[in-house]
């Protein structure tokens, strides 16, 4: 297996544009967060999906974060209108969570997000 | 916030020491995870302790987990220059799915 993959690996956009990340996970894994790393905040959980079903989306920031998951083996974030503050590595990792509570989560390799 | 805290934040040694980092958190867990980080990378896993065991080691490894204290911490023996990076804990909440992950230790293992 290729592991999770995300794209772009890094963006710049221009302030108010939309932005698009994208995440593929491991197959036959049924867990998918999205976490943002910053050097302030660390890293923090955004939201995260049991079976493509949003189960906490309480770490994403404003209503200008959304994401989905439309099957299994595809989940987007989007960012709309982005701003400078959003400036960060964002991460996608996903886990079996058939193997029960106690198993590892696989990261993707991240998307560098510059909004200028 | 549930995100837990590391320290020490930064740690430098030298080729051959052992390192250790410690990590406390807030809530009650199923487990608790330690992630390596190579700068610019994603997170990888290293080694999971459940909330019933105390200890657990896994090559130059070793983890142990206090949960009356709400601490774990992570020692590196013989490290390596390669062991250099950062390491952070991971929390699985009880009855949640998810993980949390603390601020961070950032080794340095100079040759």
């Amino acid at each position: 297996d290729a592991g999770v993959i995300q794209s772009p690996r890094h963006e710049v956009t221009e302030m108010g544009q939309e932005v698009t990340l994208r995440c593929k996970p491991i197959s036959g894994h049924n867990s998918l967060f999205w976490y943002r790393q910053t050097m302030m905040r660390g890293l923090e959980l955004l939201i995260y999906f049991n079976n493509n079903v949003p189960i906490d989306d309480s770490g994403m920031p404003e209503d200008r974060f959304s994401a989905k998951m439309p099957n299994a083996s595809f989940s987007t974030l989007k960012i709309q209108p982005s701003e400078p503050r959003d400036s960060a590595v964002y991460f996608c990792a996903s886990r079996d969570q058939d193997r029960g509570m106690n198993t590892e989560a696989f990261f993707g390799q991240g998307t560098r997000l510059t909004v200028v | 916030s549930q995100q837990g805290e590391e320290d020490p934040q930064a740690l430098s040694i030298q080729e051959g020491e052992n390192a250790t980092m410690n990590c406390s958190y807030k809530t009650s867990i199923n487990n608790l995870q330690w992630y390596r980080q190579n700068s610019g990378r994603g997170l990888v896993h290293l080694i999971l302790i459940r909330s019933n065991e105390r200890e657990k080691h896994s090559g130059r490894l070793r983890v142990t987990l206090d949960t009356s204290k709400k601490s774990s911490s992570l020692l590196i023996t013989a490290s390596r220059a390669a062991d250099t990076a950062s390491y952070f804990c991971a929390t699985a909440p009880t009855g949640f799915q998810k993980l949390v992950f603390g601020t961070g230790t950032r080794l340095l293992v100079s040759p």
